[in-house]
């Protein structure tokens, strides 16, 4: 069975730009969250989808927006990227008893 | 907050024992985990302790208190691909908090 799919693997953006990462989680898997981790750092909770429907939202500005499809994928959507927003993005597809399982990341710039 | 405590270093020599300690906020807790992470990898999942005591799992093993909001991971039998970061993180419904990672540097 495949693992928790992410891409792209990198993404380069200019500031004021807007970004658009996609998720895949594990088969049979329904939850998926998003993380945000700066380089030395544990990884930020951003996001968390169940069933389409958003379950958990960390602090993050507006900016930030995400959605999960009827077959469980996400995307996570940045508006007016900043420079700080420059980070590895993680998604963690769950299954049961709140065990999470991370994919590869995508790797974001801000310049 | 929901604020986790972890050492930012330690180093250890190969073969050796070493106990990666994690302190968090006991309000709303549900579970602890441990992930370890490579340097440009993701993290891997290690461990889910929801119970106090003692969970082994090879030369891996967690420990959690939920009264003392406490938690080790023990590296036993260290080897030089045991150099990683450890993540400890805590559950609170649907929202996880990480800790900062404890950046583990084994030694010839």
């Amino acid at each position: 069975d495949a693992g928790v799919t992410q891409s792209p693997t990198h993404l380069i953006k200019t500031r004021g730009q807007q970004v658009t990462l996609r998720c895949s989680p594990i088969s049979g898997h329904k939850s998926v969250s998003w993380y945000q981790q700066v380089l030395g750092q544990g990884p930020q909770f951003i996001f968390q989808y169940y069933e389409k429907e958003e379950r958990g939202r960390g602090n993050f500005p507006d900016r930030f927006s995400a959605r999960q499809f009827p077959n469980y994928s996400s995307e996570l959507n940045v508006n007016a990227l900043l420079l700080g927003d420059s980070a590895l993005y993680l998604c963690a597809s769950q299954g049961q008893i709140y065990e999470q399982y991370f994919g590869p990341g995508t790797r974001l710039t801000v310049t | 907050g929901q604020n986790i405590d972890q050492p930012t270093e330690m180093t250890a020599t190969e073969g050796a024992i070493v106990q990666i300690n994690c302190t968090y906020q006991t309000s709303g807790f549900n579970g602890l985990f441990w992930y370890q992470q490579h340097a440009g990898e993701a993290p891997t999942f290690l461990s889910y302790n929801v119970l106090d005591g003692l969970e082994e799992k090879g030369r891996f093993s967690s420990f959690l208190s939920r009264s003392k909001g406490y938690s080790y991971l023990l590296l036993k039998e260290l080897q030089m691909k045991d150099s990683a970061s450890y993540l400890c993180a805590a559950n609170y419904g649907q929202n996880f908090v990480f800790g900062p990672g404890t950046r583990l540097s084994v030694l010839p």
